[in-house]
């Protein structure tokens, strides 16, 4: 079946623009993640949704991220006035379930974000 | 401190050999423990669930030191395509599902 997809697969923006990253979790998981990956780095979580509310928002970087989840299925992750320190590998994974030893996390490809 | 803790590596092992990983977290509550894969710009993928008792998935073994507060990856009879980096994964207590991931440990194994 399909895995999780994101899109785009990579993304070059100006300094000062706007960005919104796109996440299409497998079909019936109800738990959504988004992370961070910097060159080099482990990965940073960012927000956690439970179908559609997220609630755990405590990784998100700066008000100038935010994320939201429709339809318990597709998700955004928006960057306002990106800076350059926001260039990484945007990772978005689902699990069927949360929670430990529910939560198998699927991961997608990612959006490689590159911030000239 | 950081909340979970690999040693980077590389670690270089010929093919054959065996290898094994530490993980340190700082979380004595910590609730569920995982290793994940990564190749190189590739996504994360599940490896194998940590469990209290240990536990085995043909070559690999994990186990769970509670009290020293780490958690270990051993790969017997280590394979090219064992090739690597390896991600510990903390849940760090009850009623979150925030997974904490490690930077990781990069495996190569060498013909």
């Amino acid at each position: 079946g399909a895995g999780v997809s994101q899109s785009p697969s990579n993304k070059v923006t100006e300094k000062g623009k706007d960005v919104e990253l796109r996440c299409d979790p497998i079909s019936g998981h109800t738990a959504l993640y988004w992370y961070r990956q910097s060159l080099g780095q482990g990965l940073e979580f960012l927000i956690y949704f439970q179908g559609n509310s997220a609630p755990d928002k405590s990784g998100l970087p700066s008000d100038r991220f935010s994320a939201e989840r429709t339809g318990g299925s597709v998700s955004t992750l928006t960057i306002q006035r990106t800076q350059q320190e926001d260039s990484a590998v945007y990772l978005c994974a689902s699990s069927l379930l949360a929670g430990p030893g529910l939560g198998r996390q699927y991961f997608g490809p990612g959006t490689r974000l590159t911030v000239t | 401190r950081k909340e979970v803790e690999q040693d980077p590596g590389p670690f270089n092992v010929p093919e054959g050999a065996t290898v094994a990983f530490n993980c340190t977290y700082s979380n004595s509550a910590s609730q569920s423990f995982f290793w994940y894969r990564q190749d190189c710009r590739k996504e994360p993928k599940l490896l194998m669930s940590v469990y209290s008792s240990g536990n085995e998935d043909g070559r690999f073994t994990a186990q769970l030191n509670r009290a020293s507060q780490y958690i270990s990856l051993l790969i017997r009879d280590s394979k090219l395509s064992d090739s690597a980096t390896y991600l510990c994964v903390v849940i760090p207590t009850s009623g979150t599902y925030k997974y904490i991931f490690g930077t990781g440990t990069r495996l190569k194994v060498l013909a």
